[in-house]
């Protein structure tokens, strides 16, 4: 039940784009995303609700199609602050098991 | 405001031997989940509690047990520890009664427990 997400790794430049894509096996009723630095703690981001509520940062926007059961975070003009690894976190609508992605790893370069 | 606090920060142990984690939830918070993340991979959700009771489960046996103390701080218990248990054992505390639906959780440094 572990959601896939894709791409594994991804380098970047300053300023550059990225996307994020999270996918799961079952009907979700919530996606999370969290970025985790080396050696430190899941820290959250974003929050997307079945019905198309938000709640997360400004600079940070996400999409979930419930249909596909499918996530994607969107970082624009990435900063040097931007690397780490990244989760998607979803819980489905049969239960409150809590299960996170297995993790996108973002490398942002000057 | 403190965060979630967890102690210890490291910890060694030795195949069968029993390991208790302990975490102070935000304050405001009341529901507590654990997790085991192996090095390199995502975390995995061992257990969740609620108004000291074990709500939601994950894939763990049952030598994972845990406790949540009227002060909404909680302990993870591992029994008879095995090499694979190595990992970092992450607290998340949140506020939204026993279901993580719609808030953010709020993520403790971890314990790195390390098994010889």
């Amino acid at each position: 039940q572990q959601p896939v997400q894709s791409p594994q790794a991804v380098i970047l430049r300053e300023g550059e784009d990225a996307v994020i894509n999270c996918s799961s096996s079952k009907a979700l009723y919530s996606v999370h995303w969290y970025r985790q630095k080396h050696g430190e703690a899941p820290v959250f981001l974003m929050i997307l609700l079945k019905g198309g509520e938000q709640k997360g940062h400004e600079k940070i926007s996400a999409s979930f199609n419930e249909k596909k059961q499918q996530s994607s975070l969107y970082l624009t003009a990435s900063q040097l602050s931007y690397s780490g690894t990244y989760f998607c976190g979803t819980e489905s609508n049969t239960g409150n098991q809590f299960y996170f992605g297995t993790g996108t790893s973002l490398t942002v370069i000057p | 405001d403190a965060g979630v606090t967890q102690s210890p920060t490291h910890l060694i142990k030795t195949r069968g031997q029993q390991v208790t984690l302990r975490c102070s939830p935000k304050s405001g918070h009341d529901t507590v989940s654990w997790y085991q993340q192996a090095l390199g991979q995502g975390p995995q959700f061992i257990f969740q509690y609620y108004e000291e009771e074990e709500r939601q489960r994950g894939n763990f046996p049952d030598r994972f047990s845990g406790h949540q103390f009227p002060n909404y701080s909680s302990e993870l218990n591992v029994n008879a520890l095995l090499l694979g248990d190595s990992a970092l054992y992450l607290c998340a505390s949140s506020s939204y009664r026993g279901a993580v639906r719609n808030q953010p959780q709020h993520f403790g440094d971890g314990t790195r427990l390390s098994i010889l």
